[in-house]
């Protein structure tokens, strides 16, 4: 069964500091990764996109890493800003049964000032 | 532009009912999906609409299904509902898919709640 497995399930840290999520997934073949945001009552947002031959990919101060052999991914998000208290959801396409999304169970991350 | 609009925003339904979910997505976008988000399950995809055909579904039961017109709009129906529909449905656009690395775009959401 195809299964996509975050950690840790919440997180608190203060701003300005670092913080690095995890994502390990099982879905295979696989096509692509997604990092997402999602603020409490908002639909979520991308952050990155991965397909299985990038091992790294940035948007501002959030990076991605992908590595395909031991299907790990993680977010690392650099001096954390208030704004970036959120949901942070991982999501991988599988190649079979029609690129279908199998989503991860979220991060909450919450800064504090 | 404008970006992917749902409605409603919210919607309260009892058991046995039906109800209708509306959603546009951004303009030039063909592909529509739709998922379901709960506290204990998380996001969930329900299907996904291209050029008016079911292109892929989720493991839902049957009461859960949707359409999509020629300009792209979709709907999602849930008959007979039950209490455990009540979540928050999300619909996502995007341009063509080419393996899936185009970029989805998330409406706002409807929150269902079934009493």
């Amino acid at each position: 069964k195809n299964q996509v497995e975050q950690s840790p399930q919440s997180l608190i840290i203060l701003e300005g500091k670092n913080c690095t999520l995890q994502c390990n997934y099982t879905v295979s073949p696989f096509s692509n990764l997604r990092w997402y945001k999602q603020d409490t009552g908002r639909g979520p947002v991308s952050l990155t996109i991965m397909t299985f031959s990038e091992n790294t990919k940035s948007n501002g101060r959030y990076t991605a890493t992908l590595d395909a052999d031991t299907k790990q991914s993680s977010l690392h998000i650099t001096a954390s800003q208030l704004s970036d208290s959120a949901s942070y959801i991982c999501v991988v396409t599988g190649l079979n049964a029609g690129n279908m999304l199998t989503f991860g169970g979220g991060t909450r991350l919450m800064v504090k000032p | 532009k404008a970006g992917v609009t749902q409605t409603p925003r919210y919607l309260i339904k009892t058991r046995g009912q039906q109800v209708t979910l509306s959603c546009s997505p951004i303009s030039g976008h063909r592909s529509v999906s739709w998922y379901q988000q709960t506290p204990g399950q998380g996001l969930q995809f329900l299907f996904e609409y291209f050029s008016e055909t079911q292109r892929n579904k989720g493991n839902f039961p049957g009461r859960f299904s949707g359409r999509q017109f020629s300009n792209s709009r979709s709907e999602m129906n849930v008959s007979t509902l039950e209490l455990g529909d009540s979540a928050l449905y999300l619909c996502a656009s995007s341009l063509p898919r080419d393996r899936g690395t185009d970029t989805q775009y998330f409406g706002p959401g409807t929150r269902l709640t079934v009493l």
